[in-house]
């Protein structure tokens, strides 16, 4: 079983839609948890941290499930501009940092 | 501007031929990272360096070599024993290797001639 997993995809969801992913982790000692973006060949760029209470940035909450083991991302009113790759990151307790695969989104007009 | 500088943005192989990653960081950051990253895959971690002059093999070391004589360089190697070497790597940074987050370079794409 991989250490992070996420659904690939893709979500084609209209401008204005709502959009939610998860990704799940296997190691229950993890500790850190966060969303990056990433653009078609570009590099990632942290998204947001994920926080055991669940946090907002504007359109984007992410939320955490310890006891189901998974992180979650929903974005609200979508814009065009979110079309990427969202990349799911745990870090275990001993610190050792772990990717997903990504969930692939496009908001079409 | 504070960041992270890979470096060419492309590079190109030929067969039997070693070739040398650029990664920079004026962040001051102590830990420095080496991933690859395949179509439909995530980041794979190949070699990662928690302070000067040292460094720790990740999880597809084999076919690569690093050095790490200077805090704001860790130029990776890619040698000819690395047979499928063509690739997005990335290079990253962070305050430490604890719980941070990271900060990633552009990234190189390798291919074979």
């Amino acid at each position: 079983r991989k250490e992070v997993e996420q659904d690939p995809g893709p979500f084609n969801v209209p401008e204005g839609a709502t959009v939610a992913f998860n990704c799940t982790y296997s190691n229950s000692a993890s500790q850190s948890f966060f969303w990056y973006r990433q653009d078609c060949r570009k590099e990632p760029k942290l998204l947001m941290s994920v926080y055991s209470s669940g946090n907002e940035d504007g359109r984007f909450t992410a939320q955490l499930n310890r006891a189901s083991q998974y992180i979650s991302l929903l974005i609200r009113d979508s814009k065009l501009s979110d079309s990427a790759t969202y990349l799911c990151v745990v870090i275990s307790n001993d610190y050792k940092l772990s990717f997903g695969a990504g969930t692939t989104v496009t908001v079409r007009a | 501007d504070g960041g992270i500088t890979q470096s060419p943005k492309y590079l190109f192989r030929k067969e039997g031929q070693n070739v040398t990653l650029s990664c920079e960081q004026n962040l001051n950051h102590d830990a420095m990272y080496w991933y690859r990253q395949d179509p439909g895959q995530g980041l794979r971690l190949i070699y990662y360096s928690q302070i000067v002059n040292d460094f720790q093999k990740g999880d597809i070391a084999e076919g690569y070599s690093v050095s790490r004589e200077k805090k704001e360089s860790f130029p990776l190697t890619v040698t000819s024993a690395q047979k499928n070497p063509t690739a997005f790597y990335l290079c990253a940074s962070s305050i430490s290797t604890g719980a941070e987050s990271q900060h990633f370079g552009d990234g190189t794409r390798l291919s074979i001639l």
